[in-house]
């Protein structure tokens, strides 16, 4: 199984904030990493794929970056709809499809 | 713009089966991949299988003993059977597309109990 970390677990900003969340996979999956950010009690949304490609109708406030076992989201000015968990997930191993624990990203 | 949507039972009984459908509307159900994934209450997301168009088929190992996922192309649907559960299975329930693909579109979900 690849494993997928994520750091923090939650974290505490403010609007207009930069913040960055970081991924680490157990093993090598090149580029094969997506993330997804979900709002209480609504489904996922999918944000980027291949680690740094913006889904369309994404805002360009969000990016993508890494390729081997290190990847981060990084949000360059954090907007008030933006306070949400933010999922990885790995796609290099489809025959077990991996999930990062998730992050939540509060106000401060 | 592919809308999808869960739909069946909210309370299965334990060691029974829980059966899902998820109706895909936007997009014909050829040619793409299609994903069952559950999130447990205040939990993470945990992938359960995905079905091709072709009807292959692809499941978590750990649930693999259990899973069924199937498709219904005359009704552009695909479901998703899960037997003998337990109360371990409660969770809230997403299809979605994908699976060799990124999940780029998912249903609402629905919350399944499995509670006698």
């Amino acid at each position: 199984d690849i494993q997928m970390t994520q750091s923090p677990s939650s974290l505490s900003a403010s609007v207009g904030d930069r913040v960055t969340i970081t991924c680490r996979a157990s093993q090598s999956i090149s580029r094969y990493l997506n993330w997804y950010q979900q709002k209480p009690g609504k489904a996922p949304k999918f944000l980027i794929y291949a680690a740094f490609n913006l889904q369309s109708g994404v805002p360009s406030r969000f990016s993508g970056s890494g390729s081997g076992t290190d990847f981060t989201l990084t949000i360059s000015s954090l907007q008030p709809e933006d306070f949400a968990t933010y999922y990885c997930q790995q796609s290099y191993d489809t025959s077990l499809i991996t999930f990062g624990q998730g992050t939540r990203l509060e106000i401060k | 713009q592919v809308h999808l949507q869960e739909s069946g039972p909210g309370l299965v009984k334990p060691s029974e089966t829980l059966s899902l459908t998820c109706t895909v509307s936007g997009a014909s159900i050829s040619n793409h991949y299609w994903s069952w994934v559950r999130q447990s209450p205040g939990k993470g997301l945990e992938w359960i299988g995905y079905t091709y168009s072709s009807g292959s088929t692809n499941y978590n190992p750990s649930l693999k003993s259990r899973v069924t996922i199937s498709l219904d192309t005359s009704k552009n649907q695909f479901s998703l059977t899960l037997n003998s559960v337990t109360a371990a299975d409660t969770a809230v329930y997403f299809c979605a597309r994908g699976g060799i693909s990124p999940f780029d579109s998912w249903g609402q979900g629905t919350l399944v109990t499995v509670s006698s």
